[in-house]
């Protein structure tokens, strides 16, 4: 099975800071990955698909880049609301997760 | 408007199984396959396999191979997450999903756009 690993896995940023977090994959997933978000108590909210292409209704501060082995997840200027953990989801068959980035208040 | 409603929470004891159920209701259950995912308690996602329901074929993560199976009703709308011979490192909050299609050119990319409300497992004895 295809490995995610994530960096950092925790980052404390503060309102308004730039945050990339990085995902790389043990082999090549060409553009097969996604991002989503978790809030505490609830499920993911699907971010990011085909590694840069923004869901419906995500707010234009979250961007994706990347393709084959390295992926990057960027939210331009942190919003209290972002506050959350990060995971990226590789969609090659079988699918696996990443372990996630919590992004914390500085 | 897909959403997708799990049944309630459940209780078992080392060894036993259980069935969660996740009802989708909008769009067209058929056209679309439903991924399961688990969460331990502060851990992170697990994603155990899928179903494409207008197949009835479904395949899973190495890890839960022969311990997993995932079904579906379409005259119901409803898939199922059977685990066998649980252990209490199963206790978890488990997800449905929908996969989603995006086609471009030759490539298909899957992503998980509706998520149920997750069902809580607990095993203990």
């Amino acid at each position: 099975d295809i490995q995610l690993t994530q960096s950092p896995s925790f980052l404390s940023a503060s309102v308004g800071d730039r945050v990339t977090i990085t995902c790389r994959a043990s082999q090549g997933i060409s553009s097969y990955l996604a991002w989503y978000q978790q809030k505490p108590g609830k499920a993911p909210k699907l971010l990011i698909y085909a590694a840069s292409t923004l869901q419906s209704g995500v707010p234009s501060r979250f961007s994706g880049s990347g393709s084959g082995t390295e992926f990057t997840l960027t939210i331009s200027s942190l919003q209290p609301e972002d506050f959350a953990t990060y995971y990226c989801q590789q969609l090659n068959s079988p699918f696996t997760f990443g372990p996630g980035t919590k992004v914390d208040i500085k | 408007q897909v959403q997708l409603v799990q049944s309630g929470a459940e209780v078992k004891k080392p060894g036993s199984s259980v069935k969660v159920s996740c009802k989708a209701s909008g769009g067209t259950f058929s056209s679309y396959t439903i991924s399961w995912v688990r969460q331990a308690p502060g851990q992170g996602l697990e994603w155990m396999g899928r179903i494409i329901p207008i197949f009835g074929t479904a395949n899973y993560a190495q890890k839960f191979q022969g311990r997993v199976t995932i079904t579906a009703d379409e005259s119901t709308s409803t898939a199922y997450m059977e685990l066998s011979s649980l252990r209490s490192e199963d206790t978890a909050v488990y997800y449905c999903a929908r996969d989603e299609i995006a086609a471009a050119g030759m490539k298909v990319y899957y992503y998980m756009d509706v998520w149920g409300k997750g069902t809580t497992v607990t095993v203990s004895s």
